[in-house]
């Protein structure tokens, strides 16, 4: 079954801290994996996209990875500001189609002052 | 570009009644998604058009869903009659097929009571 799987569900930091959000995935064929940002009340927005070659992209503080032999992809968040929170949603496309999309559940992080 | 507009953004109904969401997918998008993001179920696909043609309905809950898209700058997603478990956020997307970025409205908050 196609499956994203992200953790943990919920993470509170403080400000300043670095923190990473895991995402496994068990999803066939894989053609790539995107990060989202969903501000509260807003809707997601790209972070960055992860393709099957690719080992780490970076954008700004955020740095993800991926390995593709575990089917498993990080979000590492450095130097926390309070504009971090959000949910952060990790969406694994199985190509072809553009409907072929696999949402996870998003992990909520809260940054403290 | 103002980006993909919906409204209304939030909508507050009784079961039984009927209701309208709007989006205006960013111009130049060949396609256009319907998602309902609850917090037990995450986001999830209604529907999507490609070129104003719908090509996967699959997601659709039931008959009482529909979704029309008349030309590329409009699109309707229609429930008919409403009941409290639709109470969710509707987000629209669209994107251009090459790089399956989804760029997201700002949500329409519905609650039935």
């Amino acid at each position: 079954k196609n499956q994203v799987e992200q953790s943990p569900q919920s993470l509170i930091i403080l400000e300043g801290k670095n923190c990473t959000l895991q995402c496994n995935y068990t999803v066939s064929p894989f053609s790539n994996l995107r990060w989202y940002k969903q501000d509260t009340g807003r809707g997601p927005v790209s972070l960055t996209i992860m393709t099957f070659s690719e080992n780490t992209k970076s954008n700004g503080r955020y740095t993800a990875t991926l390995d593709a032999d575990t089917k498993q992809s990080s979000l590492h968040i450095t130097a926390s500001q309070l504009s971090d929170s959000a949910s952060y949603i990790c969406v694994v496309s199985r190509g072809g189609s553009q409907g072929n999309l696999i949402f996870g559940k998003g992990t909520k992080l809260s940054v403290k002052p | 570009d103002a980006g993909v507009i919906q409204s209304p953004r939030h909508e507050v109904t009784e079961m039984g009644q009927e209701v309208t969401l709007r989006c205006k997918p960013i111009s130049g998008h060949d396609y256009l998604f319907w998602y309902r993001q609850t917090m037990m179920r995450g986001l999830e696909l209604l529907i999507y058009f490609n070129n104003n043609v719908p090509i996967d309905d699959s997601g659709m809950p039931e008959d009482r869903f529909s979704a029309k898209m008349p030309n590329a700058s409009f699109s309707t997603l229609k429930i008919q009659p409403s009941e409290p478990r639709d109470s969710a956020v509707y987000f629209c997307a669209s994107s251009l097929p090459l790089t399956g970025e989804l760029f997201f409205g700002e949500g329409s908050r519905l609650t039935v009571l």
